[in-house]
């Protein structure tokens, strides 16, 4: 079974700048996790999406947005990129919503850099 | 407000010894508690999931124990190999929302 794909994997962008990342679940797996992870912050929760429906946000402004498509795949956008977006985005995948011992798989990332 | 702490902060340990990282966390209401081994640049990877009612967990050389009642948590990696270098993350999950420490970066070193 193929794991969970980010696509890009790198990017570089200019601050004013908007992003979208991708993220493809494992098959079957209808859950998608959005989080920031920087060296000073560690992992942050961005969003959570089950079957097409945002079901969990964190503190982040709405500059960050995601949607998930039929095929459970997602995309999160960032509008008017600032320096500080610079980060590793991580995707994870599992097979329900938040159920007890729900295992959670999570991508290669992608590595986005705001100069 | 939800807060898990991880100590010590980095690790140093020479190969085929053990060691241990702690995970303490104020968080309401308890579902469960991961710790995930994250390798330099890749995302983390599940080691171990303890629910409220588990107090030991083991995966090959990791080893993990939950005490509920004083909200602690352990890693014990036993027989360290140059692998296990890499960051370890404990995450409660409380409300259907995952929280993270901010880890435990360990080296190994030959």
């Amino acid at each position: 079974k193929a794991g969970v794909t980010q696509t890009p994997r790198y990017l570089i962008k200019t601050r004013g700048q908007q992003v979208t990342l991708s993220c493809s679940p494992i098959s079957g797996h209808r859950s998608v996790s959005w989080y920031q992870q920087t060296p000073g912050q560690g992992l942050q929760f961005l969003f959570e999406y089950f079957s097409e429906t945002q079901r969990n946000k964190g503190n982040f402004p709405g500059r960050f947005s995601g949607r998930q498509f039929s095929n459970s795949r997602s995309e999160m956008n960032v509008s008017t990129l600032e320096l500080g977006d610079s980060a590793l985005y991580l995707c994870a995948s599992s097979q329900r919503q938040y159920e007890e011992s729900y295992e959670q798989y999570f991508g290669p990332g992608t590595r986005l850099t705001v100069t | 407000k939800n807060q898990v702490e991880q100590s010590p902060q980095s690790l140093i340990i020479l190969e085929g010894k053990n060691c241990t990282l702690q995970c303490n966390y104020t968080v309401s209401p308890f579902s469960n508690l991961r710790w995930y081994k994250q390798d330099t640049g890749r995302g983390p990877v599940s080691l171990t999931i303890m629910t409220f009612s588990e107090n030991t967990k083991s995966n090959g050389r990791y080893t993990a124990t939950l005490d509920a009642d004083t909200k602690q948590s352990s890693l014990h990696i036993t027989a360290s190999q140059l692998s296990d270098s890499a960051s370890y993350i404990c995450v409660v999950s409380a409300s259907y929302k995952l929280i993270f420490g901010s880890g435990t970066r360990l080296l190994v070193r030959p």
